[in-house]
């Protein structure tokens, strides 16, 4: 019963941006966005979060459309370290059950 | 920043035996804990969702009295594997929230039944 949706697997050029999409269309008013990543055998690591504007930090920025309905993870200068599953989850907070999708692997190659 | 500990971030146990994680959030008040369970190539898989004082809520196909999770403090949660068989070998994630608050993973528990 995920609530994401996005595609199995992504290649990037090192350098290059990383354009990752993901598809929440039952989100709720309440349900922010999350991305985390995952690199095999270690937690997930967070990214970014945001509920209805854009978000940038050191790591990454989120777009999110005006409908919520879907939202794009960039990694502006992708490295060879950033290959890893990047998962996108909608969550409210306050006890409500948090449920990962399949995630999208990304791997960047020289 | 903060952090989500899990301890022991490797087990190696006997088939027959129970094996205890422990989750514990280092500098904040966890009000909501979550446990995963993650095979090799899949994604993680919500096992329960626990919150401070009261029952874990399991998720269907989870046994409740096999993975038995305790959430007695705002800062410690922890899942026991109780009569352990080798199909329970599997990485096991906790994470911990605080209401209105980023989500924090802990490194995660590779439990090896032999």
């Amino acid at each position: 019963d995920a609530k994401t949706t996005q595609p199995p697997s992504m290649d990037c050029a090192e350098g290059r941006a990383a354009n990752l999409p993901c598809n929440h269309s039952t989100i709720s008013g309440n349900e922010y966005v999350y991305w985390y990543r995952q690199i095999h055998s270690q937690g997930p690591q967070y990214i970014i979060h945001g509920l209805k504007n854009n978000e940038t930090n050191e790591m990454a920025s989120l777009i999110i459309t005006e409908d919520r309905k879907s939202s794009t993870l960039i990694l502006p200068h992708a490295t060879l370290r950033d290959t890893a599953v990047y998962y996108c989850i909608v969550y409210a907070g306050g006890g409500n059950k948090l449920t990962f999708g399949t995630g999208t692997q990304l791997k960047v190659e020289l | 920043g903060a952090v989500v500990s899990q301890h022991p971030s490797r087990v190696i146990c006997k088939s027959g035996t129970s094996v205890k994680i422990e989750c514990r959030s280092l500098d904040f008040q966890a009000t909501t804990m979550f446990w995963y369970r993650q095979f090799p190539k899949q994604s993680l898989m919500l096992m329960a969702t626990s919150n401070e004082g009261s029952k874990a809520t399991y998720e269907q196909g989870v046994e409740k009295d096999k993975f038995l999770i305790n959430h007695a403090s705002l800062t410690l949660s922890t899942l026991t594997v109780t009569s352990a068989h080798p199909e329970d070998s599997s990485f096991y994630i906790c994470s911990a929230t605080v209401a209105g608050g980023e989500l924090f993973f802990g490194e995660g528990s590779r439990l090896t039944v032999l």
